[in-house]
């Protein structure tokens, strides 16, 4: 099946700094991918969808400037966590969704980054 | 908009017992339905998918699930679990316009020997 890589899988950083976190659809070309963010027992949240070439949407709540996206090529968004906190520590979550084909709406996940700020 | 509702948000069950995880969902129009599985620290792993045809649908590691219309319903189910078996099992819905899955809020699945 598809697969999606996603790194780091753990980061820790100091409060204040910022964390880039990539994903990658491996095999597939990904025009549409997902960022998911999913505190400890909850369920994922959805925070951006990221479309290759243009701005990403964010969900009502989450902060564009402190949430980074950017869709530069088909097989590859990025995540970057700007001046991060310790209450941005969290399970962080891609999910690519293959452009070509009938779009059957399933999503490809990534293995996940932990981020942990000091 | 859509939503998903899973009633049980713990269950456990012994080895080699059947489990159903209950799953119904709410949405004005048609939907694809999905069951991932999630191990600690790790990302999702599709367990099976509804996205039309036959109401029943077979899956990965045994598991199994019945699309039902009427009742909105979407329930998983295994015959006879394994140890391996204990994870996060989380139900999903989509329209067929493509739109981010939303998720259930899961259902922690303890499988005891």
């Amino acid at each position: 099946g598809a697969v999606v890589s996603q790194h780091p899988s753990r980061v820790i950083c100091k409060s204040g700094t910022s964390v880039k976190i990539e994903c990658r659809s491996l095999d597939f070309q990904a025009t549409t991918m997902f960022w998911y963010r999913q505190f400890p027992k909850q369920s994922l949240m959805l925070m951006a969808t990221s479309n290759e070439g243009s701005k990403a949407t964010y969900e009502q709540g989450v902060e564009k400037d402190k949430f980074l996206i950017n869709h530069a090529s088909l097989t590859l968004s990025t995540l970057t966590v700007t001046s991060a906190h310790p209450e941005d520590s969290s399970f962080y979550i891609c999910s690519a969704r293959s452009g070509g084909g009938r779009n059957t709406g399933e999503l490809f996940f990534g293995e996940g980054s932990r981020l942990t700020v000091l | 908009a859509q939503s998903v509702t899973q009633l049980d948000s713990q269950v456990p069950v012994f080895e080699e017992a059947p489990v159903e995880l209950r799953c119904n969902y709410s949405s004005s129009v048609s939907v694809y339905l999905f069951w991932y599985v999630q191990y600690p620290n790790q990302g999702l792993q599709l367990l099976l998918k509804y996205l039309s045809g036959s109401t029943l649908v077979k899956g990965i590691n045994g598991f199994e699930a019945e699309f039902n219309k009427s009742q909105t319903s979407f329930h998983l189910r295994k015959p006879s679990v394994h140890i391996s078996d204990t994870a996060e099992y989380f139900c999903a819905v989509t329209s067929q316009a493509g739109t981010a899955l939303i998720f259930g809020k899961g259902t922690t699945l303890s499988v005891s020997s």
